[in-house]
């Protein structure tokens, strides 16, 4: 079964930092760009990092320079770990593959909450 | 980097149809025909349901289209089912490695 598994989400307060992994069974894993796509409570999905197969990472504006994407090939994982955290960060996170320029496969996300 | 724009809601009854639409930019729906669209259900994670504009991965029902004109894209579902009921965002590549999402659209089946 092709399947994502987030894990790593939790309460943390304003500055300070998580991590967040990604488990990855049924596909090549080695051959997947992969993301994280967020969604605020109750908002819309908003992108926020990608990295490809070959190692290529891009994010979006309000992470860049404080959030950093990475994985593991030989553990079929991915990470993002995230730091200097505002409240604004608040959401629950998903890990995608894609494929085409679309998001084909989905983790249950894991929920992020910043607050004191 | 603004959102795409899409309706809060939409509605049917069973068995009509209903189209909703994205709009975007020249900058990004305007430019690729990487629009997609994504049902998600409350509690859930997203389901990829068109990509490539109007292209359906295996399993999504034929109810379920896509097309395009300019900066604007629509998603139609015909034939409305009680479990079409969802959360529907569509999203467009916006070059440079970058995705943007619409403010997602409230589907009723009535």
């Amino acid at each position: 079964e092709v399947q994502l598994v987030e894990s790593g989400g939790g309460l943390v307060q304003p500055g300070g930092s998580l991590r967040l992994s990604c488990a990855a069974s049924g596909f090549t894993f080695s051959y997947s760009h992969l993301n994280w796509v967020r969604q605020a409570p109750g908002m819309g999905l908003e992108w926020v990092s990608y990295i490809s197969s070959t190692y290529e990472i891009h994010y979006a504006d309000s992470v860049k320079g404080r959030f950093t994407i990475s994985r593991d090939n030989a553990k079929n994982s991915l990470y993002l770990q995230m730091n200097s955290l505002r409240d604004e960060d608040t959401a629950v996170y998903y890990c995608a593959s894609d494929r085409d320029y679309a998001f084909n496969i989905w983790g249950q996300g894991t929920m992020v909450t910043v607050s004191s | 980097q603004s959102a795409l724009t899409q309706p809060p809601s939409a509605s049917g009854s069973p068995g009509q149809s209903v189209t909703i639409s994205c709009t975007g930019t020249s900058s990004d729906v305007g430019s690729y025909d990487y629009v997609s669209w994504y049902q998600q259900h409350p509690g859930k994670a997203p389901k990829l349901m068109i990509y490539e504009v109007n292209r359906r991965p295996s399993g999504v029902p034929d109810r379920f289209s896509g097309s395009k004109s300019g900066n604007t894209a629509s998603l139609t579902v015909s034939g409305l089912q009680a479990e079409d009921e969802a959360d529907y965002y569509c999203s467009s590549y916006a070059g440079r490695i970058n995705w943007k999402f619409g403010g997602g659209t409230k589907l009723t089946v009535l």
